[in-house]
């Protein structure tokens, strides 16, 4: 399957700074995703990301706080911007996978963040 | 609207006994469906799928989970626990038109005792 490599892999931020997490992917993928997952909380879809446009944002979540940059197939930024204790989380890139027949959807280790 | 239940938001059981994890979906036709384990501390890793087919689908670890339609539930089980499996459990759904988002339920915190 797709092997995922996310970093950092855990910050503790100030508020009111911005954090960038990247997400690489050892093969090329139409679509990748970033996801949030907030303390004891189950996860929630930021936006979903796809080479040469715009991230597709959910409900709730704007470009202006999580903007997303996407420049090629195997590469993906996703930027916590002005940070506030509230934005504690794991963040998590996901990619479909399909190295194996109807494989799934592969996810990161995770970017643990802690704003102080 | 769409939604994914788990009932049990904690789950305890002796090493060596059975587990079985519930969930419950509402989708609009039958969608793909994923169980993802979260070890502390660790990302996701995917346990089985369901696609379509043989609705009795086995996963790795020695997990499996069985798809009943009429039921909109596709339920996980483990014959005999490990204090290894010790972890967080989510379900979740997708598209089966394309990729795209996976809605997750809330996840069900598995201990597991000598």
């Amino acid at each position: 399957s797709a092997v995922i490599s996310q970093k950092p892999s855990r910050d503790i931020c100030q508020r009111g700074t911005s954090l960038t997490i990247q997400c690489q992917v050892d093969s090329q993928v139409t679509m990748m995703f970033w996801y949030r997952q907030q303390p004891g909380q189950s996860l929630t879809l930021i936006a979903t990301a796809n080479q040469g446009s715009e991230a597709t944002y959910e409900s709730g979540f704007v470009i202006d706080k999580f903007p997303i940059s996407r420049p090629n197939l195997t590469f993906s930024t996703l930027t916590v911007s002005n940070m506030s204790p509230e934005d504690s989380s794991i963040y998590l890139c996901s990619v479909e996978d399909e190295t194996l027949e109807a494989e799934g959807y592969t996810f990161g280790s995770g970017t643990r963040l802690t704003v102080v | 609207a769409q939604s994914v239940t788990q009932p049990d938001i904690h789950i305890t059981v002796s090493e060596g006994a059975s587990l079985e994890l519930r969930c419950n979906y509402s989708y609009g036709a039958t969608p793909y469906l994923f169980w993802y384990v979260q070890s502390p501390g660790q990302g996701l890793q995917l346990l089985l799928k369901y696609f379509s087919g043989d609705t009795l689908v086995q996963g790795i670890k020695g997990f499996e989970a069985e798809f009943k339609r009429s039921q909109s539930s596709f339920n996980l089980r483990k014959p005999s626990v490990h204090w290894s499996d010790a972890a967080e459990y989510f379900c979740a759904v997708g598209p089966t038109d394309s990729w795209g988002k996976l809605q997750f339920g809330a996840g069900t915190q598995v201990v597991v005792t000598p």
